[in-house]
């Protein structure tokens, strides 16, 4: 069965830094390219970053540029997006999500985890 | 960036009607677009992408289909499990860009 799994959610303050991590089975994690995307509470989706197959290729959001960074550890089957300099703006569901093979659609979602930025 | 429009930003429905959902984007995108179905709680469900290809598994009632940058969605006859909220995306680009999204309630 094909999973993706988030955890490391939580409150954290702002300024504060979390890690996300998303633990991938069911498929061959290597040879697709993941995304972060993020949902504030009652609001609509928003794209995060996006992360190669091998790593190589990243791209963010300028809402989160030089704050967040996407990996992938292809041999643990695992994604993490490390988020540093946290607002409250970036209180939200994160959600990570599997890139379909014929086209940057995401196909197999997470359950998401909260991440509440506040004091 | 390219700007994602969708209307309605909410509508009432019957089960049995036909239901049709409007996205714009702000530049070409040829057909790369997505819609996802997201009901409360959860997480998006891919429902077509290429504008117009039903992801496996999706019910027949909906299609999809393009015209210039005007892209619809369209549910041919609605069912209890529709009612949720409809996003649109395009994918032509980085940043992928997502639509407001329309949301279906119980007339």
């Amino acid at each position: 069965e094909v999973q993706v799994v988030e955890s490391g959610g939580g409150l954290v303050q702002p300024g504060g830094s979390l890690r996300l991590s998303c633990a991938i089975s069911g498929f061959t994690f290597s040879s697709y390219e993941m995304t972060w995307v993020r949902q504030a509470p009652g609001k609509g989706l928003e794209w995060v970053s996006y992360i190669s197959s091998s790593g190589t290729t990243t791209y963010y959001a300028d809402s989160v540029k030089g704050r967040f960074t996407i990996t992938r550890d292809n041999a643990k089957n695992s994604l993490f997006l490390q988020m540093n300099s946290l607002r409250a703006e970036d209180t939200a569901v994160y959600y990570c999500a599997r890139l379909q093979v014929s086209g940057w659609y995401e196909d197999v979602w997470g359950q998401g985890t909260m991440v509440t930025v506040s004091s | 960036d390219i700007q994602m429009t969708q209307s309605p930003s909410s509508l009432s429905a019957s089960v049995g009607d036909r239901v049709t959902f409007i996205c714009r984007a702000s530049q070409d995108i040829n057909s790369w677009l997505a819609w996802y179905q997201q009901k409360p709680g959860k997480a998006p469900k891919l429902l077509i992408y290429s504008a117009s290809t039903l992801q496996s598994g999706v019910p027949s009632r909906f299609s999809g289909s393009r015209s210039g940058t005007d892209f619809t969605l369209t549910i041919s006859s609605l069912q209890p499990e529709d009612f949720a909220t409809y996003y649109c995306q395009q994918a032509k680009t980085f940043p992928v860009t997502f639509g407001g999204g329309t949301r279906v309630e119980i007339k």
